[in-house]
């Protein structure tokens, strides 16, 4: 199954863009690409997903590479509420492998 | 209100005594899965369903049991617990398994085996 890999944390300051990478290299022509975050004592929940073309939706935005070997989630203001731990997946089988995921604090 | 429901949200045993987690949801999925989240090492599938009767393993299924029975519910059966296996259990289901459906998760079930 393919990976991904991502910054273990990243920092921002409030009202600031966030852009947060990951790199799946062995990504195949059928893997979507998932967002998930997990805010503190709480399970994972869904931001974002695509295939090739950039995606937007409420929360975030989705920037696809032309090859699509890597990603990167972009929140265009982040807030406080935004800290948590943000997990790329590839979703190409029934199964779905988590990597541990980028670590985001925001500072007021 | 749409929700996977995880019970029970907190449980200390002792090693060897069966215990079941519930997991159920009333979306109407099919795909419905299980994991656990251990510090370092990110969220790990232990088994998954595709419906009802179907069942078929994640990347760490020793020690676990799985039924999926109903649509609606699928259990994690741990028939005899041993201290590797605290951690915290998530549940989560989805309409099916293909690579576009989301995700919904629980919130989460803390196991802890003495």
């Amino acid at each position: 199954d393919a990976k991904t890999t991502q910054p273990n944390s990243m920092e921002s300051n409030e009202e600031e863009p966030v852009h947060l990478p990951c790199n799946h290299s062995t990504i195949s022509g059928t893997d979507y690409i998932h967002w998930y975050r997990q805010l503190p004592s709480q399970g994972p929940e869904y931001v974002i997903h695509g295939l090739t073309s950039n995606v937007n939706n409420r929360m975030a935005s989705l920037a696809i590479a032309e090859d699509r070997k890597s990603s990167t989630l972009i929140l265009h203001r982040a807030t406080l509420r935004d800290a948590a731990v943000y997990y790329c997946i590839l979703k190409g089988t029934d199964k779905l492998i988590f990597g541990t995921g980028t670590r985001l604090q925001v500072f007021p | 209100e749409a929700q996977v429901t995880q019970n029970p949200r907190y449980l200390i045993t002792v090693t060897g005594k069966k215990l079941t987690v519930t997991c159920s949801q009333n979306m109407n999925h099919e795909y419905m899965s299980w994991y656990r989240q251990d510090p370092g090492l990110g969220l790990r599938q232990i088994y998954y369903s595709m419906n009802v009767e179907v069942t078929d393993k994640g990347d760490v299924p020793e020690g676990y049991k799985v039924s999926r029975k109903e649509k609606r519910n699928f259990p994690l059966i741990l028939e005899s617990p041993s201290p590797n296996q605290t951690s915290l259990y998530f549940c989560a289901s989805s309409l099916q398994g293909a690579r576009a459906n989301v995700l919904t998760f629980g919130a989460g079930s803390r196991l802890t085996v003495l």
